[in-house]
């Protein structure tokens, strides 16, 4: 059974950073892409970007070219996403995805981690 | 990139009743790339269809979806109690990969 697990809430000062980890199991992580997306309250959701753990290269959007850091660790099948220079219109809660076909279909997801800009 | 429009943005219809959502996209959406997912209250997004029409593993044959080019229909033959949510279509045909703002499909 295929499941995302990601950290806690959190609670940042704007100008911060967060890292957001989103652990998975069952099937095979290396071989397979994981995407995040955010969705701002009352908002659609929105494709940060992603990365192809095997590959290692990740893909961002350009609206968040600069502050967004996806990375993978295969040793410990987790991904991680850092955004940094944090403001008040980041609050949002933030998904991790997987995409087993490599095309863009999100199959899987993670329960979703709630991260509050505030100062 | 490629705006997706929504409609309606909610639905109120009772159990049992046919339900009919649509998305638009701003260009056409290449080798018809489309995605439905079904939003929850305080869950995350699940996925329902790809390829337009293609349901997703353990989806009920009570959902179906068509469509090409720019216009694509999600279909909820007979609501289920379990059905009242937010869906949302989504696009992978290009990037960035881009979601609809949705529609809310409520109990009347």
């Amino acid at each position: 059974q295929v499941q995302l697990v990601q950290s806690g809430a959190e609670v940042k000062k704007p100008g911060s950073s967060v890292k957001v980890s989103c652990k998975a199991s069952g099937g095979t992580f290396s071989s397979y892409a994981i995407s995040w997306v955010r969705q701002a309250p009352g908002q659609r959701l929105e494709w940060m970007g992603g990365i192809i753990p095997i590959f290692g290269a990740p893909n961002y959007v350009q609206k968040f070219q600069g502050r967004v850091t996806i990375t993978a660790d295969v040793s410990t099948s987790t991904a991680y996403m850092e955004l940094s220079s944090l403001r008040s219109d980041d609050t949002a809660v933030y998904y991790c995805a997987r995409d087993s076909t490599l095309v863009g279909i999100f199959d899987y997801w993670g329960q979703g981690t709630l991260v509050t800009v505030s100062s | 990139e490629i705006v997706l429009t929504q409609s309606p943005g909610t639905l109120s219809l009772s159990p049992g009743e046919r339900a009919t959502l649509s998305c638009r996209a701003s260009q056409s959406v290449s080798s018809s790339f489309l995605a439905w997912y079904q939003q929850k209250p305080g869950q995350a997004p699940r996925l329902l269809m790809y390829g337009a029409s293609s349901r997703a593993t353990g989806i009920p044959d009570r959902f179906s979806g068509s469509g090409s080019g720019t216009d694509f229909t999600l279909t909820i033959s007979r609501l289920e109690p379990e059905d009242f949510a937010v869906y949302y279509c989504q696009q992978y045909g290009s990037s960035p990969r881009t979601f609809g703002q949705g529609t809310k499909v409520e109990i009347k």
